[in-house]
């Protein structure tokens, strides 16, 4: 069963605009990691955030956790054509911590 | 530095038959799963392998079969392929335990059963 459920399932907006993604999770976790995947191709890491961190960076992605709501949020800043992807979130469990559980997917598209 | 490579890219069967998909990585991770990806459902855990020589089930482990005979290579048979195995099937690898170490995925298997 599927452990994360991504919201929205599809996103479209015009390049320059901030994309949210949003990712809702059932069980505890040790952490919650956030995946890009482009047409054709592989998933590739994006940020790992642990459950003790509320908030992380890097260049124009920020990603919220919190574990009250058992959520997360991916943001995309000043959005560009090349972020048009599927984007994952994947849940660490802290039983079975040697496996990822990963949502559905959210498709980004971004129109030039 | 290729990171994680996957063969063949693309395979088509006929039910019944057998195959199987190499995984290879020359990164030194001791950690390396096998994935399914079918359209609307995300990724599924097949097996995974926890370092030379182990191997666990994952989600959805009926009908495959796995091996890690050497560190940087794990195997993914299909020993009698059913049209319900038609997926892409991602392989990855990470240095440790997902606790704290990101996966980082092959391009992928497009497999498709008649």
């Amino acid at each position: 069963s599927q452990q994360g459920e991504e919201d929205p399932q599809a996103l479209s907006i015009q390049e320059g605009e901030n994309a949210t993604m949003n990712c809702s999770y059932k069980t505890s976790i040790n952490n919650l990691q956030w995946y890009r995947q482009n047409s054709g191709r592989g998933l590739v890491h994006l940020i790992l955030i642990r459950s003790n961190e509320r908030e992380k960076h890097s260049g124009r992605l920020r990603v919220t956790l919190d574990t009250s709501k058992k959520s997360s949020s991916l943001l995309i800043t000043a959005s560009r054509a090349a972020d048009t992807a599927s984007y994952f979130c994947a849940t660490g469990m802290i039983q079975g911590a040697q496996k990822l559980v990963f949502g559905q997917g959210t498709r980004l598209t971004i129109n030039p | 530095n290729a990171g994680v490579t996957q063969t063949p890219k693309f395979r088509v069967l006929k039910t019944g038959q057998s195959m199987t998909l190499l995984c290879a990585q020359d990164m030194n991770h001791e950690y390396m799963y096998w994935y399914r990806q079918d359209p609307g459902m995300g990724l599924r855990l097949i097996h995974y392998s926890v370092g030379e020589g182990t191997t666990a089930k994952g989600e959805v482990p009926d009908g495959y079969n796995v091996s890690r005979l050497k560190k940087q290579n794990f195997l993914l048979g299909l020993e009698s392929a059913a049209p319900s195995q038609t997926s892409v099937y991602f392989c990855a690898s990470s240095l440790g335990t997902v606790s704290n170490q990101p996966q980082h995925f092959g391009d992928g298997t497009r497999l498709s059963i008649l």
